[in-house]
């Protein structure tokens, strides 16, 4: 039972261009949300987060889009840069219910941002 | 330095043997955690600790265990490997009073044949 899920398993995107990985979950639970990026041979990095009493949230070239009624979220990066090609996973976890300890985590999407 | 390392980055090991993942930070955070990620499954969680007393089973901990040698030091063991628990294999340290964001090692990467 995949309560978070990432659909595209890869994604191209030309450099300059915007990059828009999507990620859906199920369970209503879920308040609070983070992508993580995941370079080879390293541990997956915290990018960025959004809480579910916000629709958005911006950090420099990272945007997260949260759409509850559909139980949607979006990364978007813009402009997308070759340091950027990374496997990109999204997460959530009921904060208000149980804390942080259970990031439930999605399949992970990479991207590749073409020169 | 690293803040949260694990050792081995590689291992590969035989079906039966007892195999011990070590992981150790600097961050000064209560939490610790460890995955395994698997491709097509993403990251699942094996067990996580808020403290040096407290062990927690996550989704997929039979087959494992764990020990918290104390703040810093969070070992995994898998008692009789088998194939499939070949694995790439995360340790993750957090801190509730800083957002509770978790923080992953390298990876040690498992092949048991």
């Amino acid at each position: 039972d995949q309560q978070v899920k990432q659909n595209s398993p890869s994604l191209s995107v030309q450099e300059g261009r915007i990059s828009i990985l999507n990620c859906d979950y199920t369970n209503s639970m879920f308040d609070y949300f983070l992508w993580y990026k995941k370079y080879p041979a390293e541990g997956p990095t915290f990018l960025i987060s959004i809480s579910s009493i916000k629709d958005k949230n911006e950090d420099g070239r990272f945007t997260v889009f949260l759409n509850k009624s559909a139980k949607h979220l979006s990364l978007h990066i813009v402009p997308s840069q070759p340091g950027d090609s990374a496997v990109y996973f999204c997460a959530a976890t009921g904060k208000s219910n149980f804390g942080n300890e259970k990031l439930t985590f999605g399949t992970g999407t990479r991207l590749t941002i073409i020169p | 330095d690293a803040d949260v390392t694990q050792t081995p980055r590689n291992r590969i090991t035989k079906t039966g043997k007892r195999i011990m993942l070590e992981c150790s930070q600097t961050k000064g955070h209560d939490r610790m955690y460890w995955y395994r990620q698997d491709p097509g499954l993403g990251l699942r969680l094996i067990y996580y600790s808020f403290d040096v007393k407290d062990i927690n089973k996550g989704e997929i901990s039979d087959g494992y265990s764990v020990s918290r040698q104390a703040q810093a030091k969070f070992s995994l063991s898998l008692e009789s490997a088998i194939p499939n628990q070949t694995a790439l294999y995360f340790c993750a340290t957090s801190d509730p009073g800083r957002g509770d964001t978790q923080y992953f090692g390298p990876g040690t990467r498992l092949t048991v044949l």
